[in-house]
């Protein structure tokens, strides 16, 4: 199975809360797990990448945890700020192919 | 570092008419070059993969003929959409990327185009 589960679809967070989204996959030879932040009316922008080798990897305020037992993997955005208002998309690759991406989150951090 | 253009960023058309959107890789050379389509509040829908002096691998359900992929240079790939109908109205967004071991694509920000 080539698809990516997201969720949740909307998200609304106060500043400074955690915002968390998760992904699921079925194929485990996906080998390259990408976050993408969009913007409306912009392209999307690579956030944060984890390798199925790693269990989380730490950038700033954004966390990837990857479970790989579960084929799961999710965002946390710690300490949300207005700014980070946009909507997430995980994605998955293998072997360096295209991207099969999440559905998306539309996440809002209310001030 | 990897920087990706798209030109024009916005463009308003006739119905029957051809719009050519431009995809630039501005500070790095793009082995292959992503164009993907999304509707308001939806993912990402890849179109066609293509790689610098070979044709485009099109997605199934995309018409090659209907949107043409041109991968000149390794920093420059077109998207020609001919005969637009308003149906073909969307966001079009191109990525690149420059290899490595995860392919890692660079996005452009869009064209929007609208089909009266």
């Amino acid at each position: 199975q080539q698809q990516v589960k997201q969720s949740p679809q909307s998200l609304i967070v106060q500043k400074g809360g955690i915002s968390i989204i998760n992904c699921a996959y079925e194929n485990t030879a996906f080998d390259y797990f990408p976050w993408y932040q969009q913007f409306p009316g912009k392209g999307p922008a690579l956030l944060i990448a984890i390798r199925p080798d790693v269990s989380e990897k730490k950038e700033g305020r954004f966390t990837i945890s990857f479970n790989k037992s579960a084929k799961q993997f999710s965002l946390h955005i710690m300490d949300s700020q207005p700014g980070d208002s946009a909507t997430y998309f995980c994605a998955a690759s293998i072997a360096r192919g295209k991207l099969i991406f999440g559905q998306g989150t539309e996440l809002s951090v209310k001030p | 570092g990897a920087v990706v253009s798209q030109h024009p960023s916005r463009v308003i058309c006739k119905s029957g008419t051809s719009v050519k959107i431009e995809c630039r890789s501005l500070d790095f050379q793009a082995t292959t070059m992503f164009w993907y389509r999304q509707f308001p509040k939806k993912s990402l829908m890849l179109m066609a993969t293509s790689n610098e002096g070979s044709k485009a691998t099109y997605e199934q359900g995309v018409e090659k003929d209907k949107f043409l992929i041109n991968h000149a240079s390794l920093t420059l790939s077109t998207l020609t959409v001919t005969s637009a109908h308003p149906e073909d109205s969307s966001f079009y967004i191109c990525s690149a990327s420059r290899g490595g071991p995860y392919n890692e694509q660079f996005f452009g920000p869009g064209t929007r185009l609208t089909v009266l």
